[in-house]
């Protein structure tokens, strides 16, 4: 089964509106993390914000924030006051804590939204 | 956050031969991760190289076609050898940075001719 599921593979957005991109996670540890790149067509990977499990209130970076509803599993970004470059693949992770040696930094990687944002 | 200098950005190469991707880190870290991803997909971890030991290799990866280098605390090499189409990615190294995430370097597009 999917640790991190994207169901977006593709979004549209209107310049200056806020867009919210999807993300669920599966894990039966309690301490985790959630975090949200951007990739441009350049390639880099861009960190743009990190949820804790046990942070009591949703992340805000700037524009980005994280919607985090434990319960459900969910950790949807928000991009508010969309720019053109915004335009680019975004994709959700977790780090899981309990595992040994490399693996405690692990991250496991949805397979990405592509957000399109129209003038 | 660890800043990473990562070369060549991108390179065309005829099948059957070996590119050496570097990766620079600005202070010294004590693991070094290799990324390969895709066209239209997501990242899959290559290995973990860490400084003065052999690197360990994820599922599907050997070291005969990946292999990789750590001579000291700030700098890696990742080749990619004998290669073919299907090996057409974006290559990127990470380092561990905030919140025990990953900083990435700005990546290499390969395309194999």
């Amino acid at each position: 089964a999917q640790k991190i599921t994207q169901t977006q593979p593709g979004m549209f957005v209107q310049e200056k509106e806020a867009v919210t991109l999807d993300c669920t996670y599966d894990t039966s540890d309690q301490s985790y993390g959630l975090f949200w790149y951007k990739q441009p067509s350049s390639g880099e990977m861009i960190f743009l914000i990190y949820q804790g499990s046990y942070d009591e209130q949703n992340a805000t970076e700037g524009r980005y924030s994280l919607n985090f509803q434990k319960a459900r599993k969910s950790a949807n970004l928000v991009i508010s006051a969309s720019q053109l470059g915004d335009s680019a693949m975004y994709f959700c992770a977790m780090r899981e804590r309990f595992r040994s040696g490399a693996g405690s930094y692990q991250l496991t990687f949805g397979k990405g939204t592509k957000l399109s944002v129209i003038p | 956050s660890a800043v990473i200098s990562q070369k060549p950005s991108r390179d065309i190469c005829q099948r059957g031969t070996s590119l050496t991707i570097q990766c620079q880190v600005d202070s010294q870290v004590t693991m070094m991760f290799w990324y390969r991803q895709q066209p239209g997909q997501s990242l899959t971890l290559i290995a973990t190289a860490n400084q003065g030991s052999e690197a360990t290799y994820e599922s599907g990866f050997v070291i005969d076609k990946f292999p990789i280098s750590r001579p000291n605390l700030t700098f890696s090499t990742l080749t990619v050898s004998n290669m073919s189409p299907e090996d057409s990615s974006i290559y990127l190294c990470s380092v561990v940075g905030q919140f025990y995430g990953y900083t990435f370097g700005s990546g290499t597009r390969l395309t194999v001719v």
